[in-house]
């Protein structure tokens, strides 16, 4: 079953634009991620956000988790063009053995 | 540079037909994973590994099996492949503990015709 759910499913701004996708997910975690793919590749990782967290910066990325609301939203600043793609949030739970991904957002970004 | 291979990028087999997936991973991790990816479903997990000869079914694990004889290795077989098999193949590993991502492999899109 599918634990985390992205929203909006699509996304298109324009290059320079902030872009943020929210991931909603229904039990407990003991961490959440995001990851990207660009079309029709694997997927990369992109950051780790603890239970234990509210908030992480990695260069323009931004991620921020409320385990009270069960949602956690990545925020993509200064976007550009090479940002287009996929993005999927997952939820792990302790051994990290029996992650579960969303359906994802498709981000455009457009020059 | 740390890698998950994937054997094929494309393949293309008949209705019926024993089909192979394989991934390797350099990176000595514990656990190996396969998931399918269709359009507006996501990926979802068929089985994964978190041992050698360990296996563990995922949420779609019904006409797949997979084999772990080596830490490395981590095949998934489709045993009669049926059209609604045709589908994007992920695989990924990670260390079976927290605070570590997944490492994918680039996907093998397969075609059952």
């Amino acid at each position: 079953s599918q634990q985390g759910e992205e929203d909006p499913q699509a996304l298109s701004i324009q290059e320079g634009e902030n872009a943020t996708m929210n991931c909603s997910y229904k039990t407990s975690i003991n961490n959440l991620q995001w990851y990207r793919q660009n079309s029709g590749r694997g997927l990369v990782h992109l950051i780790l956000i603890r239970s234990n967290e509210r908030e992480k910066h990695s260069g323009r990325l931004r991620v921020t988790l409320d385990t009270s609301k069960k949602s956690s939203s990545l925020l993509i600043t200064a976007s550009r063009a090479a940002d287009t793609a996929s993005y999927f949030c997952a939820t792990a739970p302790y051994n990290n053995n029996d992650m579960r991904f969303g359906a994802g957002t498709r981000l455009t970004v457009k020059p | 540079d740390v890698k998950v291979t994937q054997s094929s990028r494309y393949l293309v087999k008949r209705t019926g037909e024993k089909v192979f997936l394989e991934c390797v991973q350099d990176m000595d991790h514990e656990n190996m994973f396969w998931y399918r990816q269709d359009p507006g479903l996501g990926l979802r997990l068929i089985y994964f590994s978190y041992d050698v000869k360990m296996k563990e079914k995922g949420d779609i694990p019904e006409g797949y099996s997979v084999s772990r004889e080596k830490k490395e290795r981590f095949s998934l077989i489709l045993e009669s492949a049926s059209t609604n098999q045709t589908s994007m193949y992920l695989c990924a590993s990670s260390f079976n503990r927290e605070g570590y991502g997944y490492t994918f492999g680039s996907g093998t899109r397969l075609t059952v015709v």
